[in-house]
């Protein structure tokens, strides 16, 4: 399968912004997501980019896609206790496959 | 948005033993996707089910160890046989309405012991 890495851990103090950052190896992909698990809980789809786009904002979320480097980045501003969680970045690569990266868990200081 | 719901949502059970998962849509898919996620890693997919045909399975897992039922187009079921401890994971089930997003259920944590 395709490789999509993440760094494993973020801590942010409440209030600052968080960028959690992805990068992919496909140079094929179509669609790129982010997706917020909380603790026991599913995956929750929070925002997808399309790969001929380089930016996409959604409230406090912004998503940068650099397509050229593979670099695909997930910005939270003003960050609440809430927003602690894995965040997972996928990729879509041909038809129906999504692969994965490692998750980045994002703790959210008071 | 589809509303997935999976049953059980947590169980520990005996080594040796299967359990069976159950995943329920709100509307009809072609294809259900199911997912193992192990302890402090991300989402590796075991298999696609699509109705009336065979499961199609991902390299590493096979059918006599997780078998798909797929009886229509909005319900699948999940089974993980002859447990062992390494199968603890978090099972989820999938389906993808277009390109645009994935929806997945709440997840089934299965402990084995």
């Amino acid at each position: 399968g395709e490789d999509v890495e993440q760094s494993l851990f973020l801590s942010v103090r409440e209030g600052d912004s968080s960028v959690i950052n992805c990068t992919y190896t496909d140079s094929s992909s179509t669609y790129l997501y982010w997706y917020k698990q909380e603790p026991g809980a599913g995956l929750q789809l929070l925002t997808y980019i399309f790969s001929n786009m380089d930016m996409k904002q959604d409230q406090r979320l912004t998503v940068l896609l650099n397509k050229k480097d593979k670099h695909l980045s997930l910005r939270i501003a003003d960050t609440q206790t809430g927003d602690s969680a894995i965040y997972f970045c996928a990729e879509r690569s041909g038809a129906n496959n999504l692969f994965f990266g490692t998750g980045t868990r994002l703790t959210v200081i008071p | 948005s589809a509303v997935i719901s999976q049953k059980p949502s947590r169980d520990i059970c005996q080594r040796g033993t299967s359990l069976t998962i159950q995943c329920q849509v709100d509307s009809q898919v072609t294809m259900m996707f199911w997912y193992r996620q192990q302890p402090g890693q991300s989402l590796t997919l075991i298999a696609t089910a699509n109705q009336g045909s065979e499961a199609t399975y991902e390299s590493g897992f096979v059918i006599d160890k997780f078998p798909i039922s797929r009886p229509n187009l909005t319900f699948s079921t999940l089974t993980v046989s002859n447990m062992s401890p390494e199968d603890s994971s978090i099972y989820l089930c999938s389906v993808e309405q277009s390109e645009t997003g994935a929806f997945f259920g709440q997840g089934t944590r299965l402990t084995v012991v």
